[in-house]
Protein backbone atom coordinates (compact mmCIF):
# COMPACT_ATOMS: atom_id res chain seq x y z
CA UNK A 1 0.00 0.00 0.00
CA UNK A 2 1.16 3.71 -0.44
CA UNK A 3 2.37 5.93 2.27
CA UNK A 4 3.27 8.92 2.66
CA UNK A 5 5.58 11.16 4.87
CA UNK A 6 6.52 14.56 5.72
CA UNK A 7 9.01 15.74 8.23
CA UNK A 8 9.30 17.79 10.57
CA UNK A 9 6.03 17.43 12.12
CA UNK A 10 6.39 20.50 13.88
CA UNK A 11 8.76 23.59 13.32
CA UNK A 12 9.74 26.88 15.28
CA UNK A 13 11.90 29.14 12.78
CA UNK A 14 13.31 32.86 13.75
CA UNK A 15 12.53 35.37 10.64
CA UNK A 16 15.47 35.08 8.17
CA UNK A 17 16.74 31.75 8.79
CA UNK A 18 16.39 28.95 6.24
CA UNK A 19 13.66 26.30 5.35
CA UNK A 20 13.36 22.94 4.10
CA UNK A 21 10.12 20.66 4.42
CA UNK A 22 10.30 17.25 3.21
CA UNK A 23 7.74 14.96 1.65
CA UNK A 24 8.54 10.81 0.41
CA UNK A 25 5.98 8.67 -0.86
CA UNK A 26 6.26 5.01 -0.73
CA UNK A 27 4.49 2.28 -2.98
CA UNK A 28 4.03 3.95 -5.90
CA UNK A 29 6.01 5.20 -9.42
CA UNK A 30 6.31 8.41 -10.74
CA UNK A 31 3.09 9.87 -8.51
CA UNK A 32 2.23 13.88 -9.26
CA UNK A 33 3.40 15.28 -6.21
CA UNK A 34 1.95 18.52 -4.54
CA UNK A 35 2.62 21.21 -1.69
CA UNK A 36 0.06 23.16 -0.28
CA UNK A 37 -0.26 26.00 2.46
CA UNK A 38 -3.46 25.93 4.64
CA UNK A 39 -3.54 29.38 7.22
CA UNK A 40 -5.08 29.05 10.37
CA UNK A 41 -8.72 29.01 9.75
CA UNK A 42 -8.88 28.81 6.12
CA UNK A 43 -8.29 26.29 3.06
CA UNK A 44 -5.64 25.36 1.02
CA UNK A 45 -3.29 26.68 -1.62
CA UNK A 46 -1.75 25.00 -3.85
CA UNK A 47 1.94 26.65 -3.98
CA UNK A 48 3.73 24.01 -6.55
CA UNK A 49 3.77 20.34 -8.46
CA UNK A 50 5.31 18.07 -9.83
CA UNK A 51 4.55 15.88 -12.55
CA UNK A 52 8.35 14.34 -12.73
CA UNK A 53 11.95 14.42 -11.22
CA UNK A 54 12.91 18.15 -11.67
CA UNK A 55 9.29 19.32 -12.95
CA UNK A 56 8.58 21.86 -10.87
CA UNK A 57 5.61 23.94 -11.99
CA UNK A 58 4.99 26.98 -8.90
CA UNK A 59 1.14 28.30 -8.83
CA UNK A 60 2.10 31.69 -6.55
CA UNK A 61 4.67 34.49 -6.10
CA UNK A 62 6.62 33.71 -2.75
CA UNK A 63 9.13 33.49 -0.97
CA UNK A 64 9.26 29.56 -1.30
CA UNK A 65 10.60 26.92 -3.72
CA UNK A 66 10.39 23.82 -4.52
CA UNK A 67 12.55 21.07 -5.74
CA UNK A 68 12.21 17.22 -7.04
CA UNK A 69 15.74 14.98 -6.62
CA UNK A 70 13.96 11.85 -7.06
CA UNK A 71 10.90 10.14 -8.04
CA UNK A 72 9.28 9.94 -4.58
CA UNK A 73 10.88 12.49 -2.84
CA UNK A 74 9.55 16.38 -2.68
CA UNK A 75 10.98 19.33 -0.68
CA UNK A 76 10.02 22.82 0.09
CA UNK A 77 12.63 25.28 0.60
CA UNK A 78 13.49 29.00 1.25
CA UNK A 79 16.45 30.88 2.04
CA UNK A 80 14.71 33.53 4.38
CA UNK A 81 11.78 33.21 6.00
CA UNK A 82 8.97 35.49 6.54
CA UNK A 83 5.93 36.01 9.09
CA UNK A 84 4.20 35.39 6.80
CA UNK A 85 5.33 31.95 6.23
CA UNK A 86 3.48 30.38 8.93
CA UNK A 87 1.01 27.66 8.35
CA UNK A 88 0.19 24.19 8.10
CA UNK A 89 2.36 22.46 4.87
CA UNK A 90 1.04 19.78 3.47
CA UNK A 91 2.38 17.20 0.65
CA UNK A 92 0.42 15.41 -1.56
CA UNK A 93 0.21 12.77 -4.16
CA UNK A 94 -1.55 11.41 -6.94
CA UNK A 95 -1.06 8.28 -9.84
CA UNK A 96 -1.67 11.26 -12.07
CA UNK A 97 -4.92 11.22 -13.89
CA UNK A 98 -7.76 13.81 -14.16
CA UNK A 99 -10.21 12.03 -11.32
CA UNK A 100 -7.27 11.38 -9.19
CA UNK A 101 -7.53 11.47 -5.44
CA UNK A 102 -4.95 12.97 -4.04
CA UNK A 103 -3.28 11.63 -0.63
CA UNK A 104 -2.28 14.53 1.87
CA UNK A 105 0.37 13.44 4.18
CA UNK A 106 0.04 14.73 8.12
CA UNK A 107 1.50 17.89 7.46
CA UNK A 108 3.98 19.97 9.18
CA UNK A 109 2.87 22.97 11.45
CA UNK A 110 5.45 25.63 11.04
CA UNK A 111 5.42 28.63 12.94
CA UNK A 112 7.75 31.64 12.22
CA UNK A 113 8.93 33.86 14.86
CA UNK B 1 -12.71 32.96 -11.68
CA UNK B 2 -10.40 30.56 -9.81
CA UNK B 3 -12.60 30.89 -6.19
CA UNK B 4 -14.78 28.58 -4.76
CA UNK B 5 -16.94 29.67 -1.88
CA UNK B 6 -18.08 27.56 0.86
CA UNK B 7 -20.99 28.49 2.96
CA UNK B 8 -21.49 28.29 5.85
CA UNK B 9 -18.35 29.14 7.94
CA UNK B 10 -19.61 26.23 11.09
CA UNK B 11 -22.31 24.53 11.46
CA UNK B 12 -23.70 22.75 14.73
CA UNK B 13 -26.37 19.86 13.98
CA UNK B 14 -27.84 17.99 16.08
CA UNK B 15 -27.08 14.14 16.27
CA UNK B 16 -29.04 12.22 13.64
CA UNK B 17 -30.04 15.70 11.55
CA UNK B 18 -28.69 16.34 8.12
CA UNK B 19 -25.86 18.82 7.59
CA UNK B 20 -25.64 20.64 4.48
CA UNK B 21 -22.12 22.01 3.25
CA UNK B 22 -22.92 24.88 0.36
CA UNK B 23 -20.08 25.88 -2.81
CA UNK B 24 -20.29 28.05 -5.63
CA UNK B 25 -17.33 28.75 -8.50
CA UNK B 26 -17.53 30.53 -11.04
CA UNK B 27 -14.63 28.79 -13.70
CA UNK B 28 -16.72 26.61 -16.39
CA UNK B 29 -13.10 24.93 -17.22
CA UNK B 30 -13.66 22.96 -14.03
CA UNK B 31 -13.88 19.43 -14.43
CA UNK B 32 -13.93 17.80 -10.95
CA UNK B 33 -15.39 18.33 -7.78
CA UNK B 34 -13.97 16.55 -4.55
CA UNK B 35 -15.39 17.02 -0.85
CA UNK B 36 -12.26 16.46 1.49
CA UNK B 37 -12.44 15.84 5.49
CA UNK B 38 -9.73 17.42 7.62
CA UNK B 39 -9.34 16.31 11.31
CA UNK B 40 -7.84 18.32 13.66
CA UNK B 41 -4.03 18.10 13.05
CA UNK B 42 -4.42 15.48 10.67
CA UNK B 43 -3.99 16.41 6.38
CA UNK B 44 -7.64 16.39 4.31
CA UNK B 45 -9.33 12.88 3.31
CA UNK B 46 -11.11 12.51 0.37
CA UNK B 47 -14.93 11.64 1.21
CA UNK B 48 -16.65 11.72 -2.17
CA UNK B 49 -16.43 13.50 -5.72
CA UNK B 50 -18.50 14.38 -8.76
CA UNK B 51 -18.01 15.18 -12.41
CA UNK B 52 -20.48 18.09 -13.91
CA UNK B 53 -22.12 15.44 -16.42
CA UNK B 54 -23.47 14.26 -13.04
CA UNK B 55 -26.36 15.67 -11.06
CA UNK B 56 -26.25 13.17 -7.54
CA UNK B 57 -23.81 11.28 -6.02
CA UNK B 58 -24.63 9.17 -3.06
CA UNK B 59 -22.01 7.14 -0.87
CA UNK B 60 -23.23 6.24 2.28
CA UNK B 61 -24.86 8.72 4.45
CA UNK B 62 -22.85 11.23 1.84
CA UNK B 63 -24.56 12.80 -1.09
CA UNK B 64 -23.07 15.48 -3.18
CA UNK B 65 -25.82 17.42 -5.48
CA UNK B 66 -24.40 19.47 -8.51
CA UNK B 67 -26.47 22.12 -10.55
CA UNK B 68 -23.93 23.78 -13.42
CA UNK B 69 -26.02 25.68 -14.86
CA UNK B 70 -26.62 27.56 -11.13
CA UNK B 71 -22.49 26.58 -10.86
CA UNK B 72 -23.47 25.46 -7.51
CA UNK B 73 -22.47 21.98 -5.51
CA UNK B 74 -23.59 20.92 -2.14
CA UNK B 75 -22.91 18.14 0.52
CA UNK B 76 -25.08 16.81 2.25
CA UNK B 77 -24.73 14.33 5.52
CA UNK B 78 -27.53 11.81 6.49
CA UNK B 79 -27.80 10.51 10.02
CA UNK B 80 -25.10 13.13 10.56
CA UNK B 81 -23.19 11.83 13.67
CA UNK B 82 -20.63 12.78 16.77
CA UNK B 83 -17.41 11.36 14.56
CA UNK B 84 -18.49 13.28 11.83
CA UNK B 85 -17.51 16.56 13.51
CA UNK B 86 -14.57 17.73 11.29
CA UNK B 87 -13.87 20.34 9.12
CA UNK B 88 -15.14 20.04 5.35
CA UNK B 89 -13.31 21.59 2.36
CA UNK B 90 -15.31 21.75 -1.14
CA UNK B 91 -12.96 21.92 -4.44
CA UNK B 92 -12.68 22.25 -7.80
CA UNK B 93 -9.82 21.14 -10.22
CA UNK B 94 -8.62 21.79 -13.62
CA UNK B 95 -6.72 19.00 -15.06
CA UNK B 96 -3.57 19.84 -17.14
CA UNK B 97 -1.04 17.24 -16.71
CA UNK B 98 -1.55 17.45 -13.23
CA UNK B 99 -4.57 18.06 -10.71
CA UNK B 100 -4.55 21.38 -9.39
CA UNK B 101 -7.31 21.91 -7.09
CA UNK B 102 -9.02 25.06 -5.70
CA UNK B 103 -10.29 24.65 -2.25
CA UNK B 104 -13.33 26.50 -0.37
CA UNK B 105 -12.45 28.21 2.54
CA UNK B 106 -13.85 25.18 4.12
CA UNK B 107 -16.99 24.39 6.96
CA UNK B 108 -16.16 23.87 10.48
CA UNK B 109 -18.76 21.00 11.29
CA UNK B 110 -20.03 20.09 14.93
CA UNK B 111 -22.55 17.10 15.66
CA UNK B 112 -23.93 17.68 19.04
CA UNK B 113 -25.15 14.21 20.83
Amino acid sequence: SQTIHQWPATLVQPVGSPLSLECTVEGTSNPNLYWYRQAAGRGLQLLFYSVGIGQISSEVPQNLSASRPQDRQFILSSKKLLLSDSGFYLCAWSVGQAEDTQYFGPGTRLTVL
Amino acid sequence: QQQVKQSPQSLIVQKGGISIINCAYENTAFDYFPWYQQFPGKGPALLIAIRPDVSEKKEGRFTISFNKSAKQFSLHIMDSQPGDSATYFCAASLYGGAQKLVFGQGTRLTINP
